[in-house]
Formats: C-alpha cells, sequence, structure tokens
C-alpha cells in the first residue's frame, strides 16, 4: 500500500463550485498533516496545516480523521486562481526529513 | 529577499557527464533539502542537512552527493549521470527541521 494516496484527478469544476479532496496515509505513527498546492511547472507551496479539529482559511476546510487515517481538503466558491495541483503531505517522524508527499490531485477551475 | 534560488533552471547532459546543482536561501534557516520529482510520483527526499555541518541520506540518494558549504548552500552533483536521473529537483530550506519547508523554483534536467 502506497504511505500518501491520492486521486489523481482531474477535477474540472466551474467556478462557484465547491470542491473536495480526499487524502489516505498508511503510517499510524504520522504526527503532522499539510496541504501544499503545486502550480502548473512551478514549486509546492504549504496551503495550511491540517488540525486534528479541523481547521479553516477562507474559502479552504481541512479536516483529519487519525481513526480512517484520512485528510480531506474542501474548497468552497471556486476561483479560476485555485487551478492547480494539491499535494497531501504527512509527516512520519518529528524532524520536516520525515514528509512524505502524496502524488498530488489536479484540479481545473473552469469559467 | 529572494527566498530560495536554484541555479541553472534548466540543464540537459549527456550520459556519463557531471555536474553540480546550486541551492542557496537567503532566509537564514539552518535546515535544507534536495528532492526530485517525477511524473507520476511524488517528491521523494535525496539528501538533507539538519544544520550547518551535517548531511543525511534521504529516500533515494543513490548516484548523488551533497555539499553542505555554509548555513547558505547546499549543492547537489552529479557524479556520472544516467538518464534514470532525468528529473525536476527542487531545493528547499527551513527554519529547523520542525518548520515549514519553502522550496526552490526547480531545476528541469534531462540525461540524454
Amino acid at each position: 500500500r502506497k504511505e500518501v494516496e491520492q486521486d489523481p484527478g482531474p477535477f474540472n469544476v466551474p467556478e462557484g463550485a465547491t470542491v473536495a479532496f480526499n487524502c489516505t496515509y498508511s503510517n499510524s505513527a504520522s504526527q503532522s498533516f499539510f496541504w501544499y498546492r503545486q502550480d502548473c511547472r512551478k514549486e509546492p507551496k504549504l496551503l495550511m496545516s491540517v488540525y486534528s479539529s479541523g481547521n479553516e482559511d477562507g474559502r479552504f476546510t481541512a479536516q483529519l480523521n487519525r481513526a480512517s487515517q484520512y485528510i480531506s481538503l474542501l474548497i468552497r466558491d471556486s476561483k479560476l486562481s485555485d487551478s492547480a495541483t494539491y499535494l497531501c503531505v504527512v509527516k512520519v517522524g518529528a524532524g520536516s526529513y520525515q514528509l512524505t508527499f502524496g502524488k498530488g490531485t489536479k484540479l481545473s477551475v473552469i469559467p | 529577499n529572494a527566498g530560495v534560488t536554484q541555479t541553472p533552471k534548466f540543464q540537459v547532459l549527456k550520459t556519463g557527464q557531471s555536474m553540480t546543482l546550486q541551492c542557496a536561501q537567503d532566509m537564514n534557516h539552518n535546515s535544507m533539502y534536495w528532492y526530485r520529482q517525477d511524473p507520476g510520483m511524488g517528491l521523494r527526499l535525496i539528501y538533507y542537512s539538519a544544520s550547518e555541518g551535517t548531511t543525511d541520506k534521504g529516500e533515494v540518494p543513490n548516484g548523488y552527493n551533497v555539499s553542505r558549504l555554509n548555513k547558505r548552500e547546499f549543492s547537489l552533483r552529479l557524479e556520472s549521470a544516467a538518464p534514470s536521473q532525468t528529473s525536476v529537483y527542487f531545493c528547499a530550506s527551513s527554519e529547523t527541521d520542525y518548520n515549514e519547508q519553502f522550496f526552490g523554483p526547480g531545476t528541469r534536467l534531462t540525461v540524454l
């Protein structure tokens, strides 16, 4: 089983739509969780950390279910500028060198 | 404040050639990393340096060497390039190895 699994997409959604991405991880010892955003041919950038109680940042909501080893990202009122690949990232141990990246889910927001 | 910079942006090598990818950060970060990203794969850690003067292997270190030249600079060397090393290489840095990583713009390497 892959360590971090994501639906590769692509997800093609109209502007204003709500879209949800899911991610599962295999290592139950995983300690920290993140969503990164990567634009085409650009570097990954941190979108948000994912906390156990769930957290929100504007139109973005992240949820964590440790029992099911499942992370989600919800984007409300999609904008054209949200078009990108979203990477689910899990930190297995305490050090940042122990990040495991998913392959990413591609989102295209259509006018 | 440029963040993390990488040179070159693009490179084409022939099998067996050597080259060094350069990375520098101006954020006074202690930890630095080298990743590769291949189509259909997640980013994979090649080497990292938790602090100046230390380097350690990541998930895919074979065929690579690194040098932490000083706090700012962390280079990645391919001694004898192979087609399997065709990839996009990202350098990253973080304040410590517990903090968010900031990535450079990447080097697109093709080995023929």
